[in-house]
């Protein structure tokens, strides 16, 4: 199994550009996570879906994020416009359900910085 | 805000002690996770001991859970070089927020050859 696997592992723009972080979760899973991590905030959970739905989304900063599960086996996070303060590192992850008590399985991340 | 706050912040040992790490959090929980992430990448998880457990083990690993008290700690024996990483426990609340996990800021370990 290759793990969750996320693209691109770094990305660099400047203030006001469109980011695109994208994530294949592990193949069966039906649930799916994207995280933020700062050292000032830790992580952060933006928001997550199961069976492509997305659950819960409270955590998502401002209208600018927005996440997308077209597919059991793809998703996306946009930020659009991008700011210095969206700097960190995304992580996507995923699990299985069963009953609520399923480790989740976590991608390398993407380091964003925004300049 | 977190739910989990780990303690201590940062911990420094020699090869071959033992490190113990601490969680506590504030509200009921259906189960409590231990993850483990090292420089540069993706948390992984170590073990998960549901509310109704009090204890559980695995390889160099301990962990207790003491709900009464709402707090968890992590033990790792023997410690290597290999173990340096950063710690986080994550809580899961059930109910409504059934496969959402809540994580601690974590504890970072540092152990020293």
């Amino acid at each position: 199994d290759a793990g969750v696997i996320q693209s691109p592992r770094h990305e660099v723009t400047e203030m006001g550009q469109e980011v695109t972080l994208r994530c294949k979760p592990i193949s069966g899973h039906d649930y799916l996570f994207w995280y933020r991590q700062t050292m000032m905030r830790g992580l952060e959970l933006l928001i997550y879906f199961n069976n492509n739905v997305p659950i819960d989304d409270s955590g998502m900063p401002e209208d600018r994020f927005s996440a997308k599960m077209p597919n059991a086996s793809f998703s996306t996070l946009k930020i659009q416009p991008s700011e210095p303060r969206d700097s960190a590192v995304y992580f996507c992850a995923s699990s299985f359900s069963t009953q609520g008590a399923s480790p989740l399985h976590f991608g390398n991340g993407t380091r964003l910085t925004v300049t | 805000s977190q739910q989990g706050e780990e303690d201590p912040q940062a911990l420094s040992i020699q090869e071959g002690e033992n490190a113990t790490m601490n969680c506590s959090y504030k509200t009921s929980i259906n189960n409590l996770q231990w993850y483990r992430q090292n420089s540069g990448r993706g948390l992984v998880h170590l073990i998960l001991i549901r509310s109704n457990e009090r204890e559980k083990h695995s390889g160099r690993l301990r962990v207790t859970l003491d709900t009464s008290k709402k707090s968890s700690s992590l033990l790792i024996t023997a410690s290597r070089a290999a173990d340096t990483a950063s710690y986080f426990c994550a809580t899961s609340a059930g109910g409504t927020s059934y496969g959402k996990l809540t994580f601690g800021q974590g504890t970072i370990l540092t152990v020293h050859p």
